[in-house]
């Protein structure tokens, strides 16, 4: 099965900073997701076929890469966005997802 | 609006069964795949079953294959999950999800979640 390795596993960042995670797949995948997971809920779809945001997501988010790398980009975080991050891929059975970066706000 | 509401969740001993439902309302839920996915203690996502959106199709990683079996009941909007031969490693919380209509391999939504814990 693809192993997608996330990192950092934790970050902190200050209001108004940009932000950047990544994900690495252990081989190439067609496409990514992104899901957002606050505590005590349910994760959230936040970007689709690697670069495309979700329905009611902010414009601040975006998605890029290709092949094995990927990146989730907040272009200026704010407080609602400290929450753990998931990226998921389906370009082969089963689908598996990262183990997550928990995005802390400083 | 789009709602998915999972139930059934429960603490069962080792080798026990137990059947999850998740009632599904605001959308033609005929038309759309639909997914379990649990989330471990570690708060790791797991694929756990996909069912097509006709119910003919079904979809399992080896880790619950042949224990766990999706079903669909289209006239009722509900979606199961039975699982049998149950584990200590199976305790999760549950989500069931819907399969975006436009980007299949994605979950565009999910319900809140029913919790199985495995224990004697």
């Amino acid at each position: 099965q693809i192993v997608l390795t996330q990192s950092p596993a934790i970050m902190s960042a200050s209001p108004g900073e940009k932000v950047t995670m990544t994900c690495s797949a252990s081989s190439s995948v067609s496409y990514m997701y992104w899901y957002q997971q606050k505590p005590g809920s349910s994760p959230r779809l936040l970007i689709y076929d690697t670069s495309n945001l979700a329905s009611g997501v902010p414009v601040r988010f975006s998605g890029s890469g290709s092949g094995t790398s990927y990146s989730l980009t907040i272009s200026r975080m704010e407080a609602e966005d400290a929450a753990t991050y998931y990226c998921q891929q389906w370009s082969s059975y089963p689908p598996t997802f990262g183990a997550g970066t928990k995005l802390e706000l400083k | 609006e789009v709602q998915l509401v999972e139930s059934g969740g429960d603490l069962v001993k080792p080798g026990g069964s137990l059947k999850l439902s998740c009632a599904a309302s605001g959308f033609t839920f005929s038309s759309y795949g639909m997914s379990w996915v649990r989330q471990t203690p570690d708060k790791r996502l797991e694929w756990v079953a996909t069912i097509s959106s006709g119910g003919s199709y079904t979809y399992y990683p080896d880790s619950v294959k042949g224990r766990f079996t999706i079903s669909r009941d289209n006239a009722k909007n509900t979606l199961y999950l039975q699982m049998s031969s149950l584990k200590s490693e199976d305790t999760a919380m549950y989500y069931c999800a819907r399969q975006d209509g436009s980007s299949p391999d994605a979950m565009d939504y999910w319900g809140q979640g029913t919790s199985v814990t495995v224990s004697s």
